[in-house]
């Protein structure tokens, strides 16, 4: 079990609204990643981290904001939401040293 | 960056039966492959993977099968079961590249009728 937690599993928000998105894993020393999983585009990378303090963008990372001043948090913050950022969340998680990358549960955002 | 190509993108198939899902490559440094299953609501959990020194995995009934010259790999489900039902997710990263990251495929949706 890789302990990795992301919550809210569901929120409904509004466009122009501010929303954050929280991931939290019980290993001290791993990457963490955010993809956005949407119909016909499969996993997409948004963000990722080496360490606290150490992000970089993916393949979307436009219109999201991350920060990671804890090794075990690595929130996702829309800062003004868009309907086109309606989509299923994930966080993922890998040790480092290893290939293996596991999933989160997942968050299913829906911006009206 | 690397490409990621996954075919088909619905597969439906008798319970029983064998179903096989394929995925191309760009990248040739791309040394790392492993194989997710989703189930609804849920997130990705790696069922398998493979690495470019090997050209073949086998875990029970689930097999991999990789051909680095042609830059291509494919996942075998033998008698499938109903609760193979899922999106599968192929994907692909280099040691090299940065914090291995994975490129995804855009998934398979495959449905095993009982």
């Amino acid at each position: 079990d890789a302990g990795i937690t992301q919550s809210p599993r569901y929120k409904i928000t509004e466009t122009g609204r501010q929303v954050t998105l929280m991931c939290h894993q019980t290993w001290s020393h791993s990457y963490m990643f955010w993809y956005r999983q949407d119909l016909g585009h499969g996993l997409r990378l948004i963000y990722y981290s080496a360490a606290a303090d150490i992000t970089d963008k993916g393949e979307v990372p436009d219109g999201y904001v991350v920060s990671r001043s804890k090794t075990e948090n690595f929130p996702l913050t829309l800062e003004s939401a868009t309907r086109s950022q309606t989509s299923v969340y994930f966080c993922a998680i890998t040790s480092v040293g290893t290939d293996t990358q596991y999933f989160g549960p997942g968050t299913r955002l829906t911006v009206l | 960056g690397e490409n990621v190509e996954q075919h088909p993108s619905t597969l439906s198939v008798q319970e029983g039966d064998s179903a096989v899902i394929k995925c191309t490559y760009s990248d040739s440094a791309s040394n790392y492959f492993p194989w997710y299953k989703q189930e609804l609501g849920k997130g990705p959990q790696l069922i398998i993977d493979i690495r470019s020194n090997v050209g073949e995995k086998k875990d029970q009934r689930i097999a991999v099968t990789l051909n680095k010259t042609a830059k291509h790999f494919s996942l075998h489900i033998t008698e499938t079961q109903p609760e193979d039902s899922a999106v599968y997710f192929c994907a692909a990263s280099s040691r090299g590249s940065t914090l291995g990251r994975l490129y995804f495929g855009r998934g398979t949706q495959l449905t095993v009728w009982p």
